[in-house]
């Protein structure tokens, strides 16, 4: 069983906040992603990390930004929330390698902006 | 660019055969992948093919085709628990960056 945990689950908040959607696994995986899923919809990758101190931006432009400071800790932060920010976060991780294998996920942070 | 095309939805019944098709044209390909999930979870992982041919996991298979740009995950002995959208991820570098398609809602139905 994956051990990849994402907190808030869920989260209402008003427009200008300042919030951070927290990620950690504790499986030692060096890679870790943050995928965005609106219903019905794709997951778009928004941002990714080969490991510590590495962290690029995925496919989708996102105006939230990530850190990598340790292993196993992956947190999105938005600095100033919008309504067009509603969406679910979905966080996962992967072993390393030159072929990476499944994609491990969390249970994803649902974020409402008011 | 990138595109990976999947059915939106398909209806079938208990104990019945789904196959879910899948194409895609990316720029690389290291392998495909099929995920299952429940409405409001997190995605789960079923499947990977890199090599053409049917891999077989229980109720399970799914099937690629390179030279063709396709797949199917193909779902036998349909049970309720079943109904849920499946997702077909390709991994298109070989850095483990998936490109998932829109995923195909699959309902169950006594």
């Amino acid at each position: 069983e994956a051990d990849i945990y994402q907190t808030p689950r869920y989260l209402v908040i008003g427009t200008g906040k300042k919030i951070t959607l927290e990620c950690s696994q504790t499986m030692g995986h060096d890679k870790m992603y943050w995928y965005q899923q609106d219903p019905g919809m794709e997951l778009h990758l928004i941002h990714y990390s080969y490991g510590v101190n590495s962290t690029e931006k995925g496919d989708l432009s996102s105006e939230s930004t990530v850190s990598r400071i340790r292993t196993e800790h992956f947190p999105l932060t938005l600095e100033s929330a919008r309504p067009s920010h509603t969406s679910q976060y979905l966080c996962a991780s992967s072993p390393g390698g030159i072929i990476t294998g499944e994609l491990f996920f969390g249970e994803g942070s649902r974020l409402t902006v008011l | 660019g990138q595109n990976i095309d999947q059915p939106t939805e398909m209806t079938a019944t208990e104990g019945a055969i789904v196959q879910i098709n899948c194409t895609y044209q990316t720029s690389g390909f290291n392998g495909l992948f099929w995920y299952q999930q429940h409405a409001g979870e997190a995605p789960t992982f079923l499947s990977y093919n890199v090599l053409d041919g049917l891999e077989e996991k229980g109720r399970f298979s799914s099937f690629l085709s390179r030279s063709k740009g396709y797949s199917y995950l193909l779902l036998k002995e349909l049970q309720m628990k079943d109904s849920a959208s499946y997702l077909c991820a390709v991994l298109a570098d070989s850095w483990g960056k998936l490109q998932f398609g829109a995923g195909t809602q699959v309902v169950v139905t006594p």
